[in-house]
């Protein structure tokens, strides 16, 4: 069982340039997330999706594109990466009922120069 | 709006020794989820303790128990016998109501486990 798994796990991209930060969970989950992690700061949400072809905005979604066309899959696009986005991705993802069951990828440390 | 606030940017606990580490939330939703995540020096999020909004009893997971003070807003993480794998960012956090994983976060107590 794999749960989330997240790649690539490190990246240098150079300003401007596209990426595609990839999340895979093999639970079956309907929910899945994005937040990014800044130095002395928490999680922060950027998208999330309820279910396969439904997704909307967290707290800080500027210059993040998702989509999720599988329950599997929840790729984190860059479209022209920024100094700003340097940070650490996390994915999660959870079962569509409440409770205490919400799993995190390893994160993906993004660097933008 | 939901928001979680830590005011400890870091402890210190000798080994064997308990340490409480503070969370306080705004919410003024009545059905809420609160989460404690540990985050070793490797990075990634380790799922501790949750406490539902309803729930009567405070929390325990081996070590870890949750002081839940309803009324004061608090969800304070208290961690037993502390050993020296225990040093690290501890993240306290709120799910959104309704959603699955919609989480606010607070920015995190790092402890550090001293001989």
């Amino acid at each position: 069982n794999a749960g989330v798994t997240q790649t690539p796990k490190f990246q240098v991209l150079k300003t401007g340039q596209s990426m595609t930060l990839q999340c895979a969970q093999d639970m079956n989950h309907e929910y899945m997330s994005w937040y990014r992690q800044d130095p002395g700061m928490g999680l922060r949400l950027i998208h999330y999706s309820v279910g396969a072809g439904i997704t909307d905005q967290g707290e800080v979604p500027n210059g993040y594109n998702v989509s999720r066309s599988t329950t599997e899959d929840f790729p984190l696009r860059l479209l022209s990466a920024a100094p700003s986005q340097t940070s650490v991705y996390f994915c999660a993802s959870s079962p569509s009922h409440a409770g205490n069951t919400i799993y995190f990828g390893e994160g993906s440390w993004l660097t933008v120069v | 709006a939901q928001k979680i606030t830590q005011t400890q940017p870091g402890m210190f606990v000798q080994e064997k020794e308990a340490v409480t580490l503070d969370c306080t939330y705004d919410t003024s939703d009545q059905s809420y989820g609160l989460f404690w995540y540990k985050q070793p020096s490797s990075g990634e999020m380790i799922f501790l303790i949750y406490q539902g909004s309803y729930d009567e009893q405070n929390a325990t997971e081996g070590r870890y128990s949750l002081n839940f003070q309803k009324a004061r807003k608090s969800a304070n993480l208290v961690i037993s016998a502390s050993q020296l794998g225990d040093s690290a960012m501890y993240f306290c956090a709120m799910r959104e109501p309704g959603t699955a994983s919609k989480l606010t976060f607070g920015t995190g107590t790092r402890l550090q486990v001293t001989l």
